[in-house]
Order: C-alpha cells, then sequence, then structure tokens
C-alpha cells in the first residue's frame, strides 16, 4: 500500500526538550511538507521541501526545524524554542512536475498529536 | 493576497437533507481549489479538486462543488447527508508560484442529526 506514515501517534514533550516527529513516504513524491493545526485555525504551514536536500520556511518556522536527508522522510523537530508546542502535526506530499501548470495534490498523513508534560 | 474564507464554523443538517458548505476565496489570478474532510484525530483526505478544466467538479461520496468566478465562490454540496458525513472540511486555495503552497480555511464542523 502507497501512503505517508506519522510516528508516533501522540508524543509528550517535556519543558526544554526537543522531540522529533516522523513522516515517511512511499509514494516516490518530491515535494513534502509539515503543518499545524490548532482548533478553529485550519492548517499552517511550518517547512516545505521540493526536492532532497533542499527546504524552505513556512509561514510559522519559528521553534522547528526540519531535513530532508532522503527523498521518502522528511522528519520535523520541535526544539524547545518553541514555547507553544501542543498541536496537531500533519505531514503531507505531493509530486513536482517541472513545468507543469495545474495544481498538485497533496496527500496527508495520519497525524501526530503533541501534548506537553 | 490570496485567501480563503469558510462563512460557518458549525453546520447541522439531519440525515438525508441537502447539505451546502459555503467557501469564498480571494485570488489574484486562476486559483486551484480544494476540499478536505478531517475525521477525528485523522488526517485530511481529498474529496475534490477544482484545476480550471469543468466548474461543477464531482468528488468522492456523493460529493460536489462548483466553482463560480463571478461569486469567487467554491460551495461543497451533497444532496442526502449520511451520518458518516460528520467531520470538518477545509476549503483549500493553492499558490503554485510558491513552491505549491496551500492556504487553507479554518474549517466548517458538519454534525448530521438522525
Amino acid at each position: 500500500d502507497g501512503g505517508i506514515t506519522q510516528s508516533p501517534k501522540y508524543l509528550f514533550r517535556k519543558e526544554g526538550q526537543n522531540v522529533t516527529l516522523s513522516c515517511e513516504q512511499n509514494l516516490n513524491h518530491d515535494a513534502m511538507y509539515w503543518y499545524r493545526q490548532d482548533p478553529g485555525q485550519g492548517l499552517r504551514l511550518i517547512y516545505y521541501s521540493q526536492i532532497v536536500n533542499d527546504f524552505q520556511k513556512g509561514d510559522i518556522a519559528e521553534g522547528y526545524s526540519v531535513s530532508r536527508e532522503k527523498k521518502e522522510s522528511f522528519p520535523l523537530t520541535v526544539t524547545s524554542a518553541q514555547k507553544n508546542p501542543t498541536a496537531f502535526y500533519l505531514c503531507a506530499s505531493s509530486t513536482r512536475l517541472a513545468g507543469a501548470s495545474y495544481q498538485e495534490t497533496q496527500y496527508f498523513g495520519p497525524g501526530t498529536r503533541l501534548l506537553v508534560l | 493576497a490570496q485567501s480563503v474564507t469558510q462563512l460557518d464554523s458549525h453546520v447541522s443538517v439531519s440525515e438525508g437533507t441537502p447539505v451546502l458548505l459555503r467557501c469564498n476565496y480571494s485570488s489574484s489570478y486562476s486559483p486551484s481549489l480544494f476540499w478536505y474532510v478531517q475525521h477525528p484525530n485523522k488526517g485530511l483526505q481529498l474529496l475534490l479538486k477544482y484545476t480550471s478544466a469543468a466548474t461543477l467538479v464531482k468528488g468522492i461520496n456523493g460529493f460536489e462543488a462548483e466553482f463560480k468566478k463571478s461569486e469567487t465562490s467554491f460551495h461543497l454540496t451533497k444532496p442526502s447527508a449520511h451520518m458518516s458525513d460528520a467531520a470538518e472540511y477545509f476549503c483549500v486555495v493553492s499558490l503554485p508560484r510558491q513552491g505549491n503552497k496551500l492556504v487553507f480555511g479554518a474549517g466548517t464542523i458538519l454534525r448530521v442529526k438522525s
């Protein structure tokens, strides 16, 4: 089955601790994304990557870091600098065709809920 | 700037009656538009998308949406609600010139009464 997996489903963070959320896809997609979801606010983009070894900040990148060493993996680290990390985190991916004029669909993983102890 | 507004934060319908979830967008050029559905504690699932082809778009589970440029609207409809339709729905506009960035509406929670 092709798809996007996120782990763990629930994650607890202690104060001052960095935690890493995993996102893996076997869809052979070039582009990957991280979103944060808070109640009543829709989704906000944290970071995105169009290709391996390259990534860009989204709208709310402060307190987060990412890496893209492999095409299929895009882990997100929530650092101690993120003062309000409690949220539902969603990873997504899409194909990227050079010169394409149509919109590519983003496919989402099941999410990780991060809670602060 | 592009943005999307979902006009109702909550919609309640009875099972078997029509569903209408409203969405308006603003865009400086022809947008691509999506509707996603999210069941509690789950990821988002694509219902349908508009990409400048037919203005009436049919999606999964009997949903459809009509792109109306003159009204800058992309409302989601379904003729007859089912209990399993109870979920949160997001209207989304894309920014293909900015790395395929999606801009999400705040969401509409659909409640279906038996």
